[in-house]
């Protein structure tokens, strides 16, 4: 049972155009949201994280957007650039009861082309 | 680079060994996560320490142990070695007990069963 999916294993996008990762969850005892991204060779790194009491989260060129209802966030970013390019894995974690470790997605292998 | 250190980088062992993976988080963080990355798969929760005390199991094995040391290191005990054990094995701290606050991953300890 995926509780966390990144539906798309990969996108490809030009260079200065927007980037738009997406992920679905199940689970509507998550209330803390993440991105990570990950290089090959080394651990995957915190990028920007939203709680479930905003929408919306602006870090620089990420911004992370949350619909609760939908139970879908999405991480935009603006403008990619070629080292933008990474394996990118939403996580999820829900505060209360038992279950207060991160749930991540399979990621999605993002391509920044020249 | 995110302060959390495994070693080894690289371990190949045979089927039905036994290893020991080890962790020396961020300094201050209380709180250490082991994660096990297999092939086309997302990184899957295994077990969790804050302060030397077991906070929460995952999808850990029976042959699979862990612990959290007072100096806050911890290893992974990986034992009866099967194929399918192959796989990058990261270990993650924080500074909270739960997901408030973003995990630090170390670079991955890659398991080669053969």
């Amino acid at each position: 049972d995926q509780q966390v999916k990144q539906n798309s294993p990969s996108l490809s996008v030009q260079e200065g155009r927007i980037s738009i990762l997406n992920c679905d969850y199940t689970n509507s005892m998550f209330d803390y949201f993440l991105w990570y991204k990950k290089y090959p060779a080394e651990g995957p790194t915190f990028l920007i994280s939203i709680s479930s009491i905003k929408d919306k989260n602006e870090d620089g060129r990420f911004t992370v957007f949350l619909n609760k209802s939908a139970k879908h966030l999405s991480l935009h970013i603006v403008p990619s650039q070629p080292g933008d390019s990474a394996v990118y894995f939403c996580a999820a974690s829900a505060s209360r009861g038992s279950q207060g470790n991160l749930i991540f997605g399979k990621g999605t292998k993002l391509s920044v082309k020249p | 680079d995110s302060g959390v250190t495994q070693t080894p980088k690289h371990l190949i062992t045979a089927t039905g060994q036994r290893v020991t993976l080890r962790c020396s988080p961020r300094s201050g963080d209380l709180s250490v996560y082991w994660y096990q990355q297999s092939l086309d798969q997302g990184l899957q929760f295994l077990i969790h320490y804050y302060n030397g005390e077991e906070r929460a199991k995952g999808n850990i094995l029976e042959r699979f142990s862990a612990q959290q040391f007072p100096d806050l290191h911890s290893e992974l005990n990986l034992s009866s070695l099967e194929l399918g054990d192959s796989a990058l094995y990261f270990c993650a701290s924080s500074r909270q007990e739960f997901h408030n606050s973003p995990l630090h991953f170390g670079n991955g300890t890659r398991l080669t069963v053969t």
